[in-house]
């Protein structure tokens, strides 16, 4: 089944400790990216990814990590998490920039 | 900045009745997209557009570039159609996505 997956789907840390979500997609899709969505603002884009090795920043990349070491991986990396990245993220990938994305299912993050 | 806007922001309707979602948008485009997302979370793309107008099921979504607006309507709404409807654009200068705030659509049995 052609799908999005993110790890974890819930996850409550404390202010400075590291966090990873990953994502994996097994469509073979050359662009991913992050988003993050929150109340009132709607979804923004936080990184995107054109293929391995190429990443780049989004609207709100700051405090935030990626990489894409693999086509099907793109983790997203929090190096020191705080109050304010408290919000629910999704991972998406498409065949190409601006195609149909196809989302994960979601990650509610809250940071105390 | 933002550059999607959509109206309205919330919509409650009788079932049955015939529903329209607008979005605007202010940069050049190579392609628009209308995303579904019901309560629980699942975000689920239903058009892309460049041009025209696309048909699926009870759904038509158009577009007009030259006046850079999209509408989504919904034929013989039903209670399951109940959700966040978001508008999205693919810039044709760079590789971002931006985003409408959404429309949440109630229909009522």
């Amino acid at each position: 089944e052609a799908q999005v997956t993110q790890n974890p789907r819930y996850l409550i840390t404390v202010t400075g400790k590291k966090l990873t979500v990953t994502c994996s997609q097994n469509m073979n899709h050359e662009y991913m990216s992050w988003y993050r969505q929150d109340p009132g603002l709607g979804l923004r884009q936080i990184y995107y990814s054109m293929n391995v090795e190429v990443t780049d920043k989004g609207d709100v990349p700051e405090g935030y990590k990626v990489s894409r070491k693999e086509k099907r991986n793109f983790p997203l990396i929090l190096e020191s998490p705080s109050p304010n990245q408290t919000s629910l993220y999704f991972c998406a990938s498409s065949p190409f920039a601006g195609g149909t994305q196809y989302f994960g299912p979601g990650t509610r993050l809250t940071v105390l | 900045k933002n550059e999607v806007e959509q109206s309205p922001q919330n919509l409650t309707a009788q079932e049955g009745e015939f529903i329209t979602i607008n979005c605007s948008y202010s940069v050049g485009i190579s392609a628009l997209h209308w995303l579904q997302q019901h309560p629980g979370g699942g975000i689920v793309s239903l058009f892309m557009l460049s041009s025209g107008k696309k048909k699926h099921g009870r759904l038509i979504a158009t577009i007009n570039i030259q006046e850079k607006h999209s509408s989504l309507h919904i034929t013989a709404s039903h209670p399951r159609d109940s959700a966040v409807y978001i508008c999205a654009v693919s810039p044709n200068t760079g590789n971002q996505f931006y985003f409408g705030t959404g429309t949440s659509l109630t229909v009522i049995p």
